[in-house]
Protein backbone atom coordinates (compact mmCIF):
# COMPACT_ATOMS: atom_id res chain seq x y z
CA UNK A 1 0.00 0.00 0.00
CA UNK A 2 0.88 3.64 -0.64
CA UNK A 3 2.49 5.02 2.28
CA UNK A 4 3.75 8.88 0.55
CA UNK A 5 1.09 9.86 -2.07
CA UNK A 6 1.10 12.48 -4.70
CA UNK A 7 -1.55 13.90 -6.57
CA UNK A 8 -1.29 14.73 -9.88
CA UNK A 9 1.52 12.29 -10.84
CA UNK A 10 1.54 14.83 -14.12
CA UNK A 11 0.94 18.69 -14.32
CA UNK A 12 0.76 21.06 -16.97
CA UNK A 13 0.22 24.59 -16.87
CA UNK A 14 0.13 27.34 -18.19
CA UNK A 15 2.98 30.20 -17.50
CA UNK A 16 1.83 32.28 -14.88
CA UNK A 17 -1.03 29.96 -13.70
CA UNK A 18 -1.57 29.41 -10.60
CA UNK A 19 -0.81 25.43 -9.37
CA UNK A 20 -1.45 23.65 -6.45
CA UNK A 21 0.19 19.92 -5.84
CA UNK A 22 -0.98 17.59 -2.69
CA UNK A 23 0.49 14.62 -1.17
CA UNK A 24 -0.89 12.82 1.77
CA UNK A 25 0.37 10.55 3.92
CA UNK A 26 -0.52 7.10 5.67
CA UNK A 27 1.98 6.74 8.16
CA UNK A 28 1.26 9.43 10.62
CA UNK A 29 4.69 10.95 10.30
CA UNK A 30 5.14 14.05 12.10
CA UNK A 31 7.81 15.64 9.03
CA UNK A 32 6.74 16.65 5.80
CA UNK A 33 9.16 17.64 2.95
CA UNK A 34 8.47 19.28 -0.26
CA UNK A 35 11.72 19.23 -2.80
CA UNK A 36 12.69 20.14 -5.94
CA UNK A 37 14.22 17.85 -8.26
CA UNK A 38 15.30 18.84 -12.37
CA UNK A 39 17.23 16.38 -14.83
CA UNK A 40 20.30 14.94 -13.62
CA UNK A 41 19.93 17.03 -10.00
CA UNK A 42 19.54 15.62 -6.56
CA UNK A 43 16.49 16.92 -4.79
CA UNK A 44 16.73 20.50 -3.49
CA UNK A 45 14.76 21.11 -0.61
CA UNK A 46 12.29 24.03 -0.85
CA UNK A 47 10.36 23.64 3.13
CA UNK A 48 9.53 21.43 5.39
CA UNK A 49 6.60 20.88 8.34
CA UNK A 50 7.92 19.66 11.67
CA UNK A 51 4.07 19.33 13.21
CA UNK A 52 2.44 22.78 11.99
CA UNK A 53 5.85 24.73 12.84
CA UNK A 54 6.54 25.71 8.94
CA UNK A 55 10.22 26.25 7.97
CA UNK A 56 11.35 27.86 4.78
CA UNK A 57 14.78 26.93 2.97
CA UNK A 58 16.34 30.77 2.46
CA UNK A 59 16.72 30.20 -1.16
CA UNK A 60 13.11 29.20 -2.04
CA UNK A 61 12.04 31.85 -4.40
CA UNK A 62 8.70 33.50 -2.96
CA UNK A 63 6.62 31.80 -5.91
CA UNK A 64 6.23 28.44 -3.20
CA UNK A 65 3.80 28.61 -0.68
CA UNK A 66 3.09 25.46 1.41
CA UNK A 67 -0.11 24.80 3.70
CA UNK A 68 -0.19 21.99 5.65
CA UNK A 69 -3.84 21.71 7.58
CA UNK A 70 -3.69 18.48 9.54
CA UNK A 71 -1.00 15.48 9.75
CA UNK A 72 -1.85 13.85 6.94
CA UNK A 73 -1.43 16.20 4.04
CA UNK A 74 0.24 19.00 2.70
CA UNK A 75 0.13 21.25 -0.50
CA UNK A 76 2.52 23.05 -2.30
CA UNK A 77 0.97 26.13 -4.36
CA UNK A 78 3.47 27.93 -7.00
CA UNK A 79 1.55 31.05 -7.25
CA UNK A 80 3.39 32.19 -10.55
CA UNK A 81 4.48 29.49 -12.31
CA UNK A 82 7.40 30.04 -14.34
CA UNK A 83 9.58 27.76 -17.24
CA UNK A 84 12.27 27.47 -14.66
CA UNK A 85 10.11 25.92 -12.27
CA UNK A 86 9.29 22.86 -14.40
CA UNK A 87 10.58 20.28 -13.01
CA UNK A 88 10.16 16.75 -10.70
CA UNK A 89 8.11 17.77 -6.84
CA UNK A 90 8.24 15.69 -4.21
CA UNK A 91 7.11 15.32 -1.11
CA UNK A 92 8.40 13.03 2.35
CA UNK A 93 7.85 11.94 5.40
CA UNK A 94 9.87 11.71 8.25
CA UNK A 95 9.10 10.36 12.02
CA UNK A 96 11.02 12.17 14.34
CA UNK A 97 13.02 10.11 16.98
CA UNK A 98 13.00 6.12 17.76
CA UNK A 99 16.25 6.38 16.18
CA UNK A 100 14.78 5.69 12.78
CA UNK A 101 15.88 9.18 10.67
CA UNK A 102 14.99 8.13 7.33
CA UNK A 103 12.81 9.96 4.78
CA UNK A 104 10.45 8.53 2.70
CA UNK A 105 9.35 9.96 -0.48
CA UNK A 106 6.21 9.86 -2.81
CA UNK A 107 6.21 9.06 -6.40
CA UNK A 108 6.42 12.94 -7.52
CA UNK A 109 4.35 15.23 -8.95
CA UNK A 110 5.90 16.30 -12.48
CA UNK A 111 5.40 19.49 -13.26
CA UNK A 112 5.39 20.67 -17.21
CA UNK A 113 4.99 25.01 -17.30
CA UNK A 114 3.97 25.82 -21.19
CA UNK B 1 32.78 22.09 -1.29
CA UNK B 2 30.26 20.79 -1.46
CA UNK B 3 29.22 18.70 1.99
CA UNK B 4 28.62 15.59 0.18
CA UNK B 5 30.66 14.74 -2.55
CA UNK B 6 29.34 11.51 -5.37
CA UNK B 7 30.54 11.02 -8.49
CA UNK B 8 27.75 11.51 -11.03
CA UNK B 9 28.94 9.03 -13.75
CA UNK B 10 27.32 7.73 -15.95
CA UNK B 11 28.63 3.76 -14.47
CA UNK B 12 28.17 1.36 -17.03
CA UNK B 13 28.83 -2.57 -16.04
CA UNK B 14 27.97 -5.77 -17.51
CA UNK B 15 25.25 -8.34 -15.84
CA UNK B 16 26.44 -9.96 -12.58
CA UNK B 17 29.71 -7.53 -12.30
CA UNK B 18 30.04 -6.22 -8.60
CA UNK B 19 29.32 -2.76 -8.36
CA UNK B 20 30.86 0.40 -6.07
CA UNK B 21 29.27 3.35 -5.28
CA UNK B 22 30.87 6.06 -3.51
CA UNK B 23 30.31 8.83 -1.46
CA UNK B 24 32.65 11.52 0.57
CA UNK B 25 31.50 13.98 3.23
CA UNK B 26 33.10 16.72 5.25
CA UNK B 27 31.27 17.39 8.00
CA UNK B 28 32.23 15.00 10.53
CA UNK B 29 28.68 15.22 12.90
CA UNK B 30 26.96 13.49 10.31
CA UNK B 31 25.71 10.34 11.60
CA UNK B 32 22.73 9.19 10.04
CA UNK B 33 23.75 7.88 6.22
CA UNK B 34 21.39 6.32 3.52
CA UNK B 35 21.00 5.04 -0.16
CA UNK B 36 18.44 5.92 -2.14
CA UNK B 37 17.72 4.37 -5.95
CA UNK B 38 15.70 6.37 -8.11
CA UNK B 39 14.37 4.87 -11.10
CA UNK B 40 14.05 7.39 -14.08
CA UNK B 41 10.64 9.66 -13.64
CA UNK B 42 9.90 8.21 -10.26
CA UNK B 43 10.57 8.85 -6.52
CA UNK B 44 13.36 8.00 -4.39
CA UNK B 45 13.14 5.03 -2.67
CA UNK B 46 15.13 3.82 0.58
CA UNK B 47 17.25 1.12 -0.10
CA UNK B 48 19.91 1.57 3.05
CA UNK B 49 20.45 2.72 5.90
CA UNK B 50 23.03 2.93 8.28
CA UNK B 51 23.86 4.81 11.36
CA UNK B 52 27.42 5.64 12.27
CA UNK B 53 29.87 3.58 11.17
CA UNK B 54 30.10 -0.17 10.06
CA UNK B 55 28.30 -2.70 7.23
CA UNK B 56 25.11 -3.31 6.80
CA UNK B 57 24.15 -5.89 3.90
CA UNK B 58 20.65 -6.97 2.79
CA UNK B 59 20.62 -9.51 0.19
CA UNK B 60 22.98 -8.41 -2.71
CA UNK B 61 23.29 -5.01 -1.68
CA UNK B 62 25.98 -3.70 1.19
CA UNK B 63 26.13 0.08 3.05
CA UNK B 64 29.71 0.49 4.58
CA UNK B 65 30.11 3.90 6.55
CA UNK B 66 33.91 4.90 7.40
CA UNK B 67 33.49 7.41 9.46
CA UNK B 68 37.45 7.92 10.20
CA UNK B 69 37.82 8.82 6.28
CA UNK B 70 34.11 10.09 5.88
CA UNK B 71 34.08 7.81 3.57
CA UNK B 72 30.31 5.68 2.49
CA UNK B 73 30.03 2.90 -0.22
CA UNK B 74 27.23 0.90 -1.64
CA UNK B 75 28.03 -2.35 -3.08
CA UNK B 76 26.25 -4.54 -5.46
CA UNK B 77 26.66 -7.87 -6.12
CA UNK B 78 25.27 -10.24 -8.97
CA UNK B 79 24.26 -7.04 -10.44
CA UNK B 80 20.86 -6.62 -12.52
CA UNK B 81 20.11 -4.70 -15.52
CA UNK B 82 16.69 -3.83 -12.69
CA UNK B 83 19.67 -2.19 -11.11
CA UNK B 84 19.80 0.17 -13.10
CA UNK B 85 18.72 3.30 -12.12
CA UNK B 86 20.55 6.59 -10.53
CA UNK B 87 21.73 5.74 -6.61
CA UNK B 88 21.78 9.06 -4.34
CA UNK B 89 23.95 8.86 -1.02
CA UNK B 90 22.21 10.78 1.75
CA UNK B 91 23.33 11.96 5.42
CA UNK B 92 21.65 13.45 8.68
CA UNK B 93 23.27 15.11 11.76
CA UNK B 94 20.99 13.77 14.55
CA UNK B 95 18.42 16.05 15.76
CA UNK B 96 18.95 17.70 11.97
CA UNK B 97 15.23 18.01 9.80
CA UNK B 98 17.31 18.32 6.42
CA UNK B 99 19.22 15.18 4.66
CA UNK B 100 21.91 16.39 2.97
CA UNK B 101 22.12 14.66 -0.47
CA UNK B 102 25.48 13.84 -2.77
CA UNK B 103 24.56 14.60 -6.25
CA UNK B 104 23.50 10.91 -7.55
CA UNK B 105 25.12 8.12 -9.76
CA UNK B 106 23.48 7.15 -12.36
CA UNK B 107 24.21 3.33 -12.93
CA UNK B 108 23.76 1.23 -16.15
CA UNK B 109 23.64 -2.54 -16.14
CA UNK B 110 24.09 -4.31 -19.44
CA UNK B 111 22.74 -7.15 -19.97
Amino acid sequence: DAMVIQNPRYQVTQFGKPVTLSCSQTLNHNVMYWYQQKSSQAPKLLFHYYDKDFNNEADTPDNFQSRRPNTSFCFLDIRSPGLGDAAMYLCATRARGGGQETQYFGPGTRLLVL
Amino acid sequence: QKEVEQDPGPLSVPEGAIVSLNCTYSNSAFQYFMWYRQYSRKGPELLMYTYSSGNKEDGRFTAQVDKSSKYISLFIRDSQPSDSATYLCATLIQGAQKLVFGQGTRLTINP
